[in-house]
């Protein structure tokens, strides 16, 4: 069975600029959550998503967004990017359960950098 | 790319040696806990995981401990191999796949 994929994997963007990251998770896994990991703040939640609905969501600025489609697949975007933004955002997709609380399967991450 | 901060607390063994990671989580309602190790350039990859109704569970090589009493959980890897290096996180279940992470271990064993 695949495992998560991100794309791109590696990034680039200027500052004030928009992106959009893609996630596709394990075949029959409904769950996607972001994640962004940066040396200062650790692995800091974003948002989770599960048939299309976002669930949970952490504490980022409105700036971050995300969607999921019929097929299960993420995206997460940023607008009006900061060089604080340059981290490695993380896609993780779970099993379907109730409520939560199931092993999350991380994918290779997306390195963006914001100059 | 890199995944781990600058000052994370570092621990160095010996290839052969025990090794024993702490971790302290904040919500005493948390009732599912998570290892991961995270390898250079690699997304956090699952080791082990408990949930609150036990206090120990073990795996190959691997055993997770839980203290609800001082909200405490440790890893500890038996017969700790090269490939065991890597950035070892704990993370707690605080609902709807919402994974609250500890700052990190960096483990290193020296051959």
């Amino acid at each position: 069975k695949a495992g998560v994929t991100q794309t791109p994997r590696y990034l680039i963007k200027t500052r004030g600029q928009q992106v959009t990251l893609s996630c596709s998770p394990i075949s029959g896994h409904r769950s996607v959550s972001w994640y962004q990991q940066t040396p200062g703040q650790g692995l800091q939640f974003l948002f989770e998503y599960f048939s299309e609905t976002q669930r949970n969501k952490g504490n980022f600025p409105g700036r971050f967004s995300g969607r999921q489609f019929s097929n299960s697949r993420s995206e997460m975007n940023v607008s009006t990017l900061e060089l604080g933004d340059s981290a490695l955002y993380l896609c993780a997709s779970s099993p379907p359960g109730a409520g939560g609380d199931n092993e999350q399967f991380f994918g290779p991450g997306t390195r963006l950098t914001v100059l | 790319g890199e995944s781990v901060g600058l000052h994370l607390p570092t621990l160095s063994v010996q290839e052969g040696d025990n090794s024993i990671i702490n971790c302290a989580y904040s919500n005493s309602a948390s009732d599912y806990f998570i290892w991961y190790k995270q390898e250079s350039g690699k997304g956090p990859q699952f080791i082990i995981d408990i949930r609150s109704n036990m206090d120990k569970r073990q795996g190959q090589r691997v055993t997770v401990l839980l203290n609800k009493t001082v909200k405490h959980l440790s890893l500890q890897i038996a017969a700790t191999q090269p490939g065991d290096s890597a950035v070892y996180f704990c993370a707690e279940d605080t609902g709807f796949q919402k994974l609250v992470f500890g700052t990190g271990t960096r483990l290193l064993v020296s051959p």
